[in-house]
């Protein structure tokens, strides 16, 4: 069964970076995509990019084109968000996901969620 | 993008009841590849429906979805206790992924 353990939760400073991580456990790491999706306060679910580790070359939503960058380690199965510039919209539970389908950017498994809180 | 457009946003049934939430699409999903999720307070979200209407592993058959194109459906045949939650639907089919902005399903 896939797993997916994520870093614990960061507070940061408005105009800094967090980067958290994801550590998957069992099936394939390197062939199926892994997603970022983010879940500000009382907001819904929001996308925000993902990368397929075979092929290495992330895709982003435009909306954090420039400040997201997203990683894979497949010699570690860990995948990295890294979310630079924060501001408190920010403020929210960060999830990374996995799909259930080859090349198919299905979310099938999902990491515990990493809270960040963005706060001076 | 494609902007996903979910009705009603809130809905209130009693248990026993049936469930059916709607989710239209700006533009035709390709490859129907539209999924539903389940989420509940303090837990990761949960993979219901994929493909418009492909149950994944492990889920009730109480939940089926239907549709093609721009209109989809999620229903829940009987609602159980466990089945109050926030429900969204997913477009995979271009990118950038769009969610949209969730039903609430309540207890009446």
């Amino acid at each position: 069964q896939v797993q997916l353990v994520q870093s614990g939760a960061e507070v940061e400073k408005p105009g800094s970076s967090v980067k958290v991580s994801c550590k998957a456990s069992g099936g394939t790491f390197s062939s199926y995509a892994i997603s970022w999706v983010r879940q500000a306060p009382g907001q819904g679910l929001e996308w925000m990019g993902g990368i397929i580790p075979v092929f290495g070359t992330a895709n982003y939503a435009q909306k954090f084109q420039g400040r997201v960058t997203i990683t894979a380690d497949a010699s570690t199965s860990t995948a990295y968000m890294e979310l630079s510039s924060l501001r408190s919209e920010d403020t929210a539970v960060y999830y990374c996901a996995r799909s259930i389908r080859f090349l198919e950017w299905l979310l099938g498994f999902w990491g515990q969620g990493t809270l960040v809180t963005v706060s001076s | 993008e494609i902007v996903l457009t979910q009705s009603p946003g809130t809905l209130s049934l009693f248990p026993g009841e049936r469930a059916t939430l709607s989710c239209r699409a700006s533009q035709s999903v390709s490859n129907n590849y539209l999924a539903w999720y389940q989420h509940k307070p303090g837990q990761a979200p949960r993979l219901l429906i994929y493909g418009a209407s492909s149950r994944a592993t492990g889920i009730p058959d109480r939940f089926s979805g239907s549709g093609s194109g721009t209109d989809f459906t999620l229903t829940i045949s009987r609602l159980e206790s466990e089945d109050f939650a926030v429900y969204y639907c997913q477009q995979y089919g271009s990118s950038p992924i769009t969610f949209g902005q969730g039903t609430r399903l309540e207890i009446k």
